[in-house]
């Protein structure tokens, strides 16, 4: 069955870029019209979606992240990123990405990001 | 956006105990629902999609009703395991959004 990973730094510096890797194993990315999300949940604002991508490359962000964020993938890897500029302490949470069509499922385990100088 | 408010941000239960969370949009999301289980430390896992629809392997015993702008997550009787958090969330329009969980614990 399809299972996602998610990898990248637990600590970015603020004012820096956030940069993660969802590394999708046991289906294609391009496979099955799903999308591709990045959702991160921090204590003070629960679960929040930041995105969705496409195969096609078509995105979808959530207005409050929207002028910060950039999705893309590598079909070739079978991967997909996430970045988040300009990053503050309230960026800090676990990010988790997920496969999405009706909802999301199945998602990662999650990564910790702590933004912190 | 649209508010998903769900209710009661906690319970107090009994295992064999039936329980019900309540989750309302802020407007009509057809049946564009999922309610999610986390167990701590672990990613939420999906119990029950398209409102109603009970996600395979999940048991008999969480179901799920509702359209439009009210919905109900029901588990007919607590069990050990079940004594986590609970997420409704939205997909029907951008940007998607979740409830604020309940937490189900051990009375």
């Amino acid at each position: 069955q399809v299972q996602l990973q998610e990898s990248g730094p637990g600590l970015v510096k603020p004012s820096q870029t956030l940069s993660l890797t969802c590394t999708v194993s046991g289906g294609s990315i391009t496979r099955g019209g799903y999308y591709w999300s990045w959702i991160r949940q921090s204590s003070g604002k629960g679960l929040e979606w930041i995105g969705n991508i496409f195969y096609s490359g078509a995105t979808y962000y959530n207005p409050s992240l929207k002028s910060r964020v950039t999705m893309s993938l590598d079909t070739s890897k079978n991967q997909f990123f996430l970045n988040l500029t300009s990053v503050t302490a309230a960026d800090s949470a676990v990010y988790y990405c997920a496969r999405a069509l009706g909802g999301a499922r199945p998602w990662g385990q999650g990564i910790l990001v702590t933004v912190s100088s | 956006d649209i508010q998903m408010t769900q209710s009661p941000s906690s319970l107090s239960a009994s295992v064999g105990d039936r329980v019900t969370i309540t989750c309302r949009a802020s407007q009509g999301i057809r049946n564009d629902l999922g309610w999610y289980q986390q167990k701590p430390g672990k990613a939420p896992e999906r119990l029950i999609y398209a409102a109603s629809n009970l996600q395979s392997g999940v048991p008999s015993r969480f179901s799920g009703s509702g359209s439009g702008t009210e919905f109900t997550l029901t588990i007919s009787s607590l069990q050990p395991e079940d004594f986590v958090t609970y997420y409704c969330a939205q997909h029907n329009s951008y940007p998607w959004t979740f409830g604020q969980g309940t937490k189900v614990e051990i009375k």
